[in-house]
């Protein structure tokens, strides 16, 4: 039982060019969600999907896309990565919005 | 939206007690405690619901006031361990929508 994994680990990436952050949980819960943490902040939610099939706008949604491929899957796509979009980023899971929220263990992303 | 918590930043000595404050400016149903150790993701302390009952977790403990839309998280005989940044999150009502506070960073000296 993995909880909820993230990959990769730690990415460096060239302005323009483009990458899919991938998400998957084993814990069978409906909804699902990305933040981003910039240094000494705190976090910002950017999409979430509260069931598959469904995804919404958080916060801070502009430059990423997200697709929620099944239940255990919901991945964050950077289509022109930006050095404003140095962060790392958070997947977490949560049976649904009120309860706690579970976390994967984040992707470090640096954009040059 | 976001949640304000405070004080953004509080130093403690091993024994001393702490107070953290979350504070919103839209109706809360219910408050969740997170403290995020530096370079990890943040792990889950307590949730409180409605009927400002307050929960405990060892030394920890908090309580919430749906009427003032407001929490705190009570750090009582501070251990080295509670070193870390707390954040409260809730939901935005009824849309799945999931926020976090602004965080505050505690460090507890020897």
């Amino acid at each position: 039982n993995a909880g909820v994994t993230q990959t990769p680990k730690f990415q460096v990436l060239k302005t323009g060019q483009s990458m899919t952050l991938q998400c998957a949980q084993d814990m069978n819960h409906n909804s699902m969600y990305w933040y981003r943490q910039d240094p000494g902040m705190g976090l910002r939610l950017i999409y979430y999907s509260a069931s598959e099939g469904t995804t919404d706008k958080g916060e801070v949604p502009n430059g990423y896309n997200v697709s929620r491929l099944n239940k255990r899957e919901f991945s964050l796509r950077l289509e022109s990565a930006a050095p404003s979009q140095t962060s790392v980023y958070f997947c977490a899971a949560t049976w649904t919005g009120k309860e706690t929220q579970y976390f994967g263990p984040g992707t470090r992303l640096l954009v040059l | 939206q976001q949640p304000v918590q405070s004080p953004q930043a509080v130093i403690l000595r091993e024994g001393e007690d702490a107070v953290i404050n979350c504070s919103s400016s839209k109706a809360l149903y219910s408050v969740h405690w997170y403290r995020q150790k530096h370079g990890e993701a943040p792990v889950f302390l307590m949730i409180l619901l409605k009927g400002g009952e307050q929960k405990g977790h060892e030394k920890i403990s908090a309580s919430f006031n749906e009427k003032k839309q407001q929490s705190s998280l009570y750090l009582t005989a501070s251990q080295l361990s509670y070193s870390g940044t707390y954040f409260c999150g809730t939901e935005v009502s009824g849309t799945y929508k999931y926020i976090f506070g602004t965080g505050t960073r505690l460090k507890v000296l020897a």
